[in-house]
């Protein structure tokens, strides 16, 4: 049982680049959700989907977009990258949308933008 | 609004003792609460949350939290730390009215236990 897969782990870019984030779970979960992780600042929510095709904006959505075609991939694009974007990115899967349900996380991708 | 505060950024402890990782929530309505942990290099792992119920809640490894609702506190507790459980610990909070994307994380602290 994978989980939730992030690739890549690490991704090093240039200003104005775009790129995608790639997510997959095999939990079946609806929900799937972009975090990213700063220091001193927590997760904070980028973007969510509570099933294929359903999509909505988190905390911080400028600069990324999503979409869910299927219920395993939610991938993340950066539309051109910016140095402020240098970020820890979590992908996250819940079972259902009940908010009571704890989250299962990939373990990140690591990209940093010159 | 929503906030989570961790007020510590940093526990030290050492091996044996009983530990504390601090947290206080502020949610308009009643609150789900979480606590994660996070290791070198890896995503958050769930511990144990807070639904409803008894105000001691058990979660993994040994690690407990008591649910405060005079004080808004969710505590993360260990009666004998272990080195292994050096980490990153985050709290989190869902408001119960506001549904399933909000959920709130803190800044984080990180333990240290000391051999």
């Amino acid at each position: 049982n994978a989980g939730v897969t992030q690739t890549p782990k690490f991704q090093v870019l240039k200003t104005g680049q775009s790129m995608t984030l790639q997510c997959a779970q095999d939990m079946n979960h609806e929900y799937m959700s972009w975090y990213r992780q700063d220091p001193g600042m927590g997760l904070r929510l980028i973007h969510y989907s509570v099933g294929a095709g359903i999509t909505d904006q988190g905390e911080v959505p400028n600069g990324y977009n999503v979409s869910r075609s299927t219920t395993e991939d939610f991938p993340l694009r950066l539309l051109s990258a910016a140095p402020s974007q240098t970020s820890v990115y979590f992908c996250a899967s819940s079972y259902s949308i009940g908010s009571n349900q704890p989250q299962h996380f990939g373990d990140g991708t690591r990209l940093s933008i010159l | 609004a929503q906030s989570v505060a961790q007020p510590e950024d940093q526990v030290n402890v050492a091996e044996g003792n009983p530990l504390t990782v601090k947290c206080t929530y502020s949610v308009s309505g009643n609150p789900y609460l979480f606590w994660y942990v996070q290791y070198p290099n890896r995503g958050l792992q769930f511990l144990l949350k807070y639904i409803t119920g008894d105000n001691l809640v058990k979660g993994s490894y040994g690690f407990e939290a008591e649910f405060n609702k005079s004080q808004t506190s969710f505590h993360l507790k260990k009666p004998s730390a272990l080195v292994s459980d050096s980490a990153l610990y985050f709290c989190a909070v869902r408001d119960r009215q506001t549904g399933a994307n909000n959920l709130f994380f803190g800044t984080g602290t990180r333990l240290t236990v000391i051999p």
